[in-house]
C-alpha cells in the first residue's frame, strides 16, 4: 500500500527483554516521527528525524529508548531491558515537508502502530 | 502540555452536522491549527488544516475566528462511521516545532 506501515503489529514481551519496532515511511518523505500513545490517552511526542539526522530525541523517556533511520527511508524504535511501563502503542508518522520555507504544510500520516504488551 | 481545549464528548444524530469546537487562544503567528481523528485500534488520520483562513475539502470544513484563538471543525452530515476521537492541535512549520502535541481529544458518538 502506499501508507505509513508499521511491524510488528502486535508484540509481547516479557520484561527486561529488548525489542525493536520498525516504520516504513511513505516513500519520499523526508520527516519522520515517532509517538507513544498510553492507553486512553493522546498520542506523545518521542523523536523527529529529518532523511537521516535526527533532529529531535527530546521526548524519549529514557536512555534504554533507541532510534535511527540509517539511510533515511525506514525507521527502528529499539528499547532495551523493557520495563511494563513501556506498555503502549507507538505510532509512527511521516511528512513530506522539511524546513521554515514550504508555503503550506504537510500534515502527517500515521500507520496503525505497533501495540507493545510487557508481561 | 497540550496548547488547546477541547470538550471531552459530544454526541450528534447521524445525517446532521457535527460541529467540534476548539480553543487555541495562546496560539503564534505561524502556527497551524490541525485536526485529526482516531478510530479505535487504528492510527491517527488527518483531516484539514489551516492558517488563518477558513478551509474545506472532501472530509470537512474548518472555521479560524478572525483572531484564531478558537476553530470549529465541521462534519456536514455525520455518519456512524465518523465515531472517533477528534483532536484539534497546534503546530508550527520548522524543524522541533513541527512535532504535534496532543491533547484528550473530544470523543465524538454519532448516533442512529
Amino acid at each position: 500500500g502506499a501508507g505509513v506501515s508499521q511491524s510488528p503489529r502486535y508484540k509481547v514481551a516479557k520484561r527486561g527483554q529488548d525489542v525493536a519496532l520498525r516504520c516504513d515511511p511513505i516513500s519520499g518523505h523526508v520527516s519522520l516521527f515517532w509517538y507513544q500513545q498510553a492507553l486512553g490517552q493522546g498520542p506523545e511526542f518521542l523523536t523527529y528525524f529529518q532523511n537521516e539526522a535526527q533532529l529531535d530525541k527530546s521526548g524519549l523517556p529514557s536512555d534504554r529508548f533507541f532510534a535511527e533511520r540509517p539511510e533515511g527511508s525506514v525507521s527502528t524504535l529499539k528499547i532495551q531491558r523493557t520495563q511494563q511501563e513501556d506498555s503502549a502503542v507507538y505510532l509512527c508518522a511521516s511528512s513530506p515537508t522539511s524546513g521554515p520555507y514550504t508555503r503550506s504544510n504537510q500534515p502527517q500520516h500515521f500507520g496503525d502502530g505497533t501495540r507493545l504488551s510487557i508481561l | 502540555d497540550a496548547k488547546t481545549t477541547q470538550p471531552t464528548s459530544m454526541d450528534c444524530a447521524e445525517g446532521r452536522a457535527a460541529n467540534l469546537p476548539c480553543n487555541h487562544s495562546t496560539i503564534s503567528g505561524n502556527e497551524y491549527v490541525y485536526w485529526y481523528r482516531q478510530i479505535h485500534s487504528q492510527g491517527p488520520q488527518y483531516i484539514i488544516h489551516g492558517l488563518k483562513n477558513n478551509e474545506t475539502n472532501e472530509m470537512a470544513s474548518l472555521i479560524i475566528t478572525e483572531d484564531r484563538k478558537s476553530s470549529t471543525l465541521i462534519l456536514p452530515h455525520a455518519t456512524l462511521r465518523d465515531t472517533a476521537v477528534y483532536y484539534c492541535i497546534v503546530s508550527g512549520n520548522a524543524g522541533n516545532n513541527r512535532k504535534l502535541i496532543w491533547g484528550l481529544g473530544t470523543s465524538l458518538a454519532v448516533n442512529p
